[in-house]
């Protein structure tokens, strides 16, 4: 049972151009986001998050947009550069509470991934 | 900071034998460390939590005879596979949640770079 989903394995964007990269969740449970960068061979490294109290969070060129209706998200790369080629996973999680002293004890579930390449 | 390291990076072993994996946090205590597994083309999948001091919480259809977690410090998590059998050839990566730090990033894992097993 695939919770998070990422329908697209590939994308392929030509430089300077928006990326959109998109991810569906089955779970109402989960209310806070994440968006990894994955290269061959190594471990994902965070990009940005958003909780579900907010609809969009914004980092340099990176935003991530979500509509918990439609339990939808999307992350926007703006401007596309050669060095976002990579694997981008989505993943889910659910909030510990509003006062914990222990943060990112919650397990992630990830999506399937897409691969993005950026056409110089 | 958040440096998160395995080793080995990459292993081959016969079918039979036991490979044992190590995850450290460099510079930060890590009360939870988590184990990923991931097959070529396929989502992280979560094998198992493992906090320090206590017995690891493994995900459905993982066996925890065969995937032994220990996670004897705050820096150290170890997953040791045993009898190990071709279809456990996997990239196996870990993460680890950085301790009670009030006020940083909620929920940021930091994953190490992974170790590729290969059994024979």
């Amino acid at each position: 049972d695939q919770q998070v989903k990422q329908n697209s394995p590939s994308l392929s964007v030509q430089e300077g151009r928006i990326s959109i990269l998109n991810c569906d969740y089955t779970n109402s449970m989960f209310d806070y986001f994440l968006w990894y960068k994955k290269y061959p061979a190594e471990g994902p490294t965070f990009l940005i998050s958003i909780s579900s109290i907010k609809d969009k969070n914004e980092d340099g060129r990176f935003t991530v947009f979500l509509n918990k209706s439609a339990k939808h998200l999307s992350l926007h790369i703006v401007p596309s550069q050669p060095g976002d080629s990579a694997v981008y996973f989505c993943a889910a999680s659910r909030h510990p509470g509003e006062y914990i002293s222990n943060f990112g004890n919650e397990k992630l579930t990830f999506g399937t991934g897409t691969r993005l390449t950026i056409i110089p | 900071g958040a440096v998160v390291s395995q080793h080995p990076s990459w292993v081959i072993c016969k079918s039979g034998t036991s490979v044992k994996i190590e995850c450290r946090s460099l510079d930060f205590q890590a009360t939870t460390m988590f184990w990923y597994r991931q097959f070529p083309k396929q989502s992280l999948m979560l094998m198992a939590t493992s906090n320090e001091g206590s017995k690891a919480t493994y995900e459905q259809g993982v066996e925890k005879d065969k995937f032994l977690i220990n996670h004897a410090s705050l820096t150290l998590s170890t997953l040791t596979v045993t009898s190990a059998h071709p279809e456990d050839s996997s990239f196996y990566i870990c993460s680890a949640a950085n301790a009670g730090t009030s006020g940083t990033s909620y929920n940021e894992q930091f994953f190490g770079p992974g170790t590729r097993l290969t059994v024979l």
